[in-house]
């Protein structure tokens, strides 16, 4: 039972440009969120969160919106750096000190 | 600061041994995390160790077991390997305010290949 969705495996973004990565939910008691990035041969490192009480948080090029009713989160990232290609995972913390993750999207950045 | 630090980078296996997988949080975190992320797949949460203990356990067999020692550094045996047992092993720590933030710090992981 997938209960975080990204199902875009990989995206492809000009240099500059606005990078979106989507995750979707189902279940609603998930009222935490949170974006790791990961290069290769490297943990994930924690990016940004967003609380359910929030629909938007930024911090820098980054911004995460939150749509509780669609059940579905996306990141923001602009501009677009080649540095910024990596793989993205969102993830939702359960009980326990679990942290229920995506199947992640690979960000291509392109000079 | 040292971040997480795994041991060791890379393990190979044969089907039906054991293997041991190492794990030393940040200095300060007494909470270790493990997760398997097989390929193609998101990390899957295996087991949460705090303060020598289990606290959670994922959606896997027994023969995945662990333990925490006092210093909080942290092992991970996966008995009678099997096959699809070949993964990156991640392991994570966090602190008292990582517990409620959720916050927790990934070290590079543990390829482990069952051959």
């Amino acid at each position: 039972d997938q209960q975080v969705k990204q199902n875009s495996p990989s995206l492809s973004v000009q240099e500059g440009r606005i990078s979106i990565l989507n995750c979707d939910y189902t279940n609603s008691m998930f009222d935490y969120f949170l974006w790791y990035k990961k290069y290769p041969a490297e943990g994930p490192t924690f990016l940004i969160s967003i609380s359910s009480i929030k629909d938007k948080n930024e911090d820098g090029r980054f911004t995460v919106f939150l749509n509780k009713s669609a059940k579905h989160l996306s990141l923001h990232i602009v501009p677009s750096q080649p540095g910024d290609s990596a793989v993205y995972f969102c993830a939702a913390p359960n009980q326990g000190g679990k942290l229920i993750f995506g199947q992640g999207t690979e960000l291509s950045v392109k000079p | 600061e040292a971040g997480v630090t795994q041991s060791p980078t890379h393990l190979i296996k044969t089907r039906g041994q054991q293997a041991t997988l190492r794990c030393s949080p940040i200095s300060g975190h007494t909470s270790v995390y493990w997760y398997q992320q097989a390929l193609g797949l998101g990390l899957q949460f295996l087991l949460w160790y705090d303060e020598g203990e289990e606290r959670n356990r994922g959606n896997f067999p027994p023969r995945f077991s662990g333990r925490q020692f006092p210093n909080y550094s942290s092992e991970l045996n996966v008995n009678a390997l099997e096959l699809e047992d070949s993964a990156l092993y991640l392991c994570a720590s966090s602190d008292r305010l990582g517990q409620l933030n959720y916050e927790q710090y990934f070290g590079p992981g543990t390829r482990l290949t069952v051959t």
